[in-house]
């Protein structure tokens, strides 16, 4: 069964205190890797697309790692509006497009 | 270019009552989808549909009907709504590109009372 877990559930940092959040995937074949952020009472908002294992891509103070088991989402510095949940969802091959979302990591940065 | 558009942003329903929610996007995509949020449990997939006139079930898709008459709509149907159904509700809309990007939609937040 395709199943997408994140972790932490939560995690709560200092400005400028730099941590990673994990997304753990088993897909029966990746299609593509999808990171979104989520602010509260808003719909997720698209941050990046991985492919294949070895890709990275950045923006601003974020960015995503891709291996064949997992995907970190690295965040460097971070700034209190950085706060928000953090979505993971892979896209499996066969699918209609449909993605598999993780529970999601809500981060607090507190200046 | 709104994007994908969700109406009403927020709606009460006693059990029993019926209501439509609609979604529509203006980036000419042909797949669309339905999810719902609760807490703990992520998003899970509704419903979607892969082209005008075509629709088909998700994960979660019991007590539910959409129709797609038109490529920008998408309509998400409560029959007789239950308090299960608290929820709030997600459309998305993608291209046909390999594993193209999903765009969301601002939500509408659902209780039934």
């Amino acid at each position: 069964e395709d199943q997408v877990t994140q972790s932490p559930e939560a995690l709560r940092l200092q400005e400028g205190e730099s941590s990673s959040l994990n997304c753990s995937y088993t897909v029966s074949g990746l299609r593509g890797l999808f990171w979104y952020r989520q602010d509260p009472g808003k719909g997720p908002e698209f941050l990046f697309t991985l492919y294949s294992a070895g890709e990275e891509k950045e923006k601003e103070r974020l960015k995503a790692t891709l291996t064949k088991k997992e995907s970190f989402l690295h965040i460097t510095a971070p700034k209190p509006e950085d706060s928000a949940t953090y979505l993971c969802a892979v896209q499996a091959d066969g699918s209609q497009g449909n993605l598999i979302f993780g529970k999601g990591t809500k981060l607090s940065v507190k200046p | 270019n709104a994007g994908v558009t969700q109406t009403p942003k927020f709606r009460v329903l006693k059990t029993g009552q019926s209501m439509t929610l609609l979604c529509a996007q203006d980036m000419n995509h042909e797949y669309m989808y339905w999810y719902r949020q609760d807490p703990g449990m992520g998003l899970r997939l509704i419903h979607y549909s892969v082209g005008e006139g075509t629709t088909a079930k998700g994960e979660v898709p019991d007590g539910y009907n959409v129709s797609r008459l038109k490529k920008q709509n998408f309509l998400l149907g409560l029959e007789s709504a239950a308090p299960s159904q608290t929820s709030v509700y997600f459309c998305a809309s993608k291209g046909l590109v390999y594993a193209d990007t999903q765009y969301f939609g601002p939500g509408t937040r659902l209780t039934v009372l």
